[in-house]
């Protein structure tokens, strides 16, 4: 099983600063989705990345795929109180992304 | 479709007691995963079923779960025998085959408490 080791766990900040949270592995993975969960919900797909190197942006967020896609990152740009939740990496084992290796998760908590 | 749908969302159990959950997934969509997540962790993959066909099944965490799919549709996943360490959130998935890009659409998922 391939894991994936996500840091920090838990990261508390205050409204308008910045984030970086990391998600790193020994393996090699075809594509690398990043998930954000809230409280009593399932997880919901943020991005997917595919390609080494590549960068995506939506809106606030920006992710990473290294290039040798072994690990990734999500940079948060003026954390805002909505952006409180549980951020999971999730690497797919196979190119049709049909078994996901989650992460253990960062707990982000933005105060107003 | 309001997306994928579980139930119970809640279940409380005494150990040694079977339990069942139900998930229904987008309605065209022929892939479904079963995932558990514990306090403060990650989802951790349960079993696959591609249509009918259960594709994966060796990382179920022991004999005592088992899943099925009968019609390629609903699926159920029942644990015998309830533990206390069985405690946890129970997440199912689906997902398209065509087109697809690895989104997995997630329920609410079923908490499960084993007293």
């Amino acid at each position: 099983t391939q894991l994936l080791e996500q840091s920090p766990q838990f990261l508390s900040i205050q409204e308008g600063e910045n984030l970086t949270v990391y998600c790193n592995s020994s393996s090699v993975f075809s594509s690398l989705q990043w998930y954000r969960q809230e409280p009593g919900e399932g997880p919901v797909l943020l991005v997917t990345v595919v390609t080494g190197g590549e960068v995506k942006k939506l809106k606030r967020l920006t992710f990473q795929f290294g290039d040798a896609r072994k690990d990734s990152s999500l940079h948060i740009t003026a954390a805002q109180p909505g952006d409180t939740g549980l951020y999971l990496c999730a690497g797919a084992e196979n190119n049709a992304g049909n078994m996901l290796t989650f992460g253990g998760g960062t707990r982000l908590m933005v105060k107003p | 479709d309001t997306g994928v749908s579980q139930n119970p969302r809640h279940k409380i159990t005494k150990r040694g007691q079977n339990v069942t959950f139900r998930c229904d997934p987008i309605s065209e969509h022929n892939r479904l995963y079963w995932y558990r997540q514990t306090l403060g962790q990650g989802p951790e993959f349960l079993t696959y079923f591609q249509n009918e066909a259960q594709l994966e099944k060796s990382r179920l965490l022991s004999d005592r779960f088992s899943a099925e799919r009968p019609k390629g549709s609903f699926s159920t996943l029942e644990i015998q025998r309830t533990e206390q360490g069985d405690s946890a959130m129970y997440l199912c998935a689906s997902s398209p085959t065509a087109g697809d890009t690895g989104e997995l659409f997630f329920g609410e998922g079923s908490r499960l408490t084993v007293l």
